[in-house]
């Protein structure tokens, strides 16, 4: 099977703006979880999502948002950018119950100016 | 709420000397316990983990992991370092009784030197 894919790899965005980050997860796995990894915060959950529907949500702004749609894809939105923001950000699948690992794709690296 | 403590920033170990990545957890429920491993560059790689069972638990590339209710900790051993072995480790909770978040410690970062 095809691992967790996430596009674009690499990211270069100005402050003020948005940006959307895609992850495809492994073919049958219906939950695909978030998470921004930074060298000071290490790694912080940002939200799961389920069957379409957020199932969990981290501690992070309204400004962070997402949604999965019915092939299980996921995408991730940061509105109106700031520097902070910068990050290596992951998402992981699993096939959807909690005693199962999750798998990480490689990771969107988005640097904020 | 749920959270995990990797109490060592950085572990050094000598290359065939046996390492331990300590992990510590709280939860208000039944604990799932995971262990990844990233190297640079990549995302995490998952190693091993506790659901239930024996308390002993064999992973990946020679790793294995205690999981010890009484002290809540989950210590990441292997007999034999390899200088392959260097990388940035994270322990994870799952509290089932509680959100049913992964959450994820700080990080240790292991060198194993020749």
């Amino acid at each position: 099977k095809a691992g967790v894919t996430q596009t674009p790899r690499y990211l270069i965005k100005t402050r003020g703006q948005q940006v959307t980050l895609s992850c495809s997860p492994i073919s049958g796995h219906r939950s695909v979880s978030w998470y921004q990894q930074t060298p000071g915060q290490g790694l912080q959950f940002l939200f799961e999502y389920f069957s379409e529907t957020q199932r969990n949500k981290g501690n992070f702004p309204g400004r962070f948002s997402g949604r999965q749609f019915s092939n299980s894809r996921s995408e991730m939105n940061v509105s109106t950018l700031e520097l902070g923001d910068s990050a290596l950000y992951l998402c992981a699948s699993n096939p959807g119950t909690g005693f199962y690992e999750q798998y990480f794709g490689p990771g969107t690296r988005l640097t904020v100016t | 709420a749920q959270s995990v403590a990797q109490p060592e920033d950085q572990v050094n170990v000598a290359e065939g000397n046996p390492l331990t990545v300590k992990c510590t957890y709280s939860v208000s429920g039944n604990p799932y316990l995971f262990w990844y491993v990233q190297y640079p560059n990549r995302g995490l790689q998952f190693l091993l983990k506790y659901i239930t069972g024996d308390n002993l638990v064999k992973g990946s590339y020679g790793f294995e992991a205690e999981f010890n209710k009484s002290q809540t900790s989950f210590h990441l051993k292997k007999p034999s370092a390899l200088v392959s072995d260097s990388a940035l480790y994270f322990c994870a909770v799952r509290d089932m009784g509680n959100n049913n978040d992964m959450r994820f410690g700080a990080g240790t970062r292991l060198t194993v030197k020749p």
